[in-house]
């Protein structure tokens, strides 16, 4: 059971939108900066936005991420098969001492 | 560009300790601000953060581990190092090595290594 709670699969078709939701309480999220990552089949994770909303250099602006109260977002639009992937929330967690994940969520190109 | 690269066992037999070492190239290991980190992944699951240790040795580790787990860091050589012991079969995973930059509410692991699965078995 993760701190953070992520839905374990969305789909959509090629060149739609999708958002993933990332859910937390006032010890993790509601208090601390988002951050998501990119888990391509078989390779390791890989950082797609950090302090809820800012892309690190090379990441398209495809990906995008919000933030409100306990809750998280990352919105990824024109999709394609290439984004099949995990994706991942994650943050400190003030009560807990401890770093937290959610439990991914599994992206499906149709 | 900072790169991460693990070593150690790929086996290790239960109630033994698994030991990992995480090389650090092309950076300092002693910034400001980041903290060099353990994650791990059991097969066909999610991420779980082991710990984190700064270049002073200062360490946080997860309070579900804290009694097994050691980290220690050398500066010297631009490595980190994880022990945990009296391991089994539920610590099979791929171990990821990670900076993370942690500063006032910012958090976020911007460099993985490529991960080492270690499988826990006689």
């Amino acid at each position: 059971q993760s701190v953070l709670t992520q839905p374990p699969s969305v789909s959509a078709a090629p060149g739609q939108k999708v958002t993933i939701s990332c859910s937390g309480s006032s010890s993790n999220i509601g208090n601390n900066y988002v951050s998501w990552y990119q888990q391509l089949p078989g390779t390791a994770p890989k950082l797609l936005i950090y302090d809820n909303n800012k892309r690190p250099s090379g990441i398209s602006d495809r990906f995008s991420g919000s933030k409100s109260g306990t809750s998280a977002t990352l919105g990824i639009t024109g999709l394609q098969t290439g984004d099949e992937a995990d994706y991942y929330c994650g943050t400190w967690d003030g009560s807990l001492n401890s770093g937290v994940f959610g439990g991914g969520t599994k992206l499906t190109v149709l | 560009q900072l790169q991460l690269q693990e070593s150690g066992p790929g086996l290790v037999k239960p109630s033994e300790t698994l030991s990992l070492t995480c090389t650090v190239s092309g950076g300092s290991i002693s910034g400001n601000s980041y903290y060099w980190t353990w994650i791990r992944q059991p097969p066909g699951k999610g991420l779980e953060w082991i710990g984190s240790i700064y270049y002073s040795g200062t360490t946080y580790y997860s309070p579900s581990l804290k009694s097994r787990v050691t980290m220690s860091v050398d500066t010297s050589r631009t490595q980190f190092s994880l022990k945990l012991n009296s391991v089994t079969a539920a610590d099979t995973a791929v171990y990821y090595c990670a900076r993370l930059r942690w500063e006032l509410l910012s958090y976020s692991f911007e460099y993985w290594g490529q991960g080492t699965l270690v499988t826990v078995s006689s």
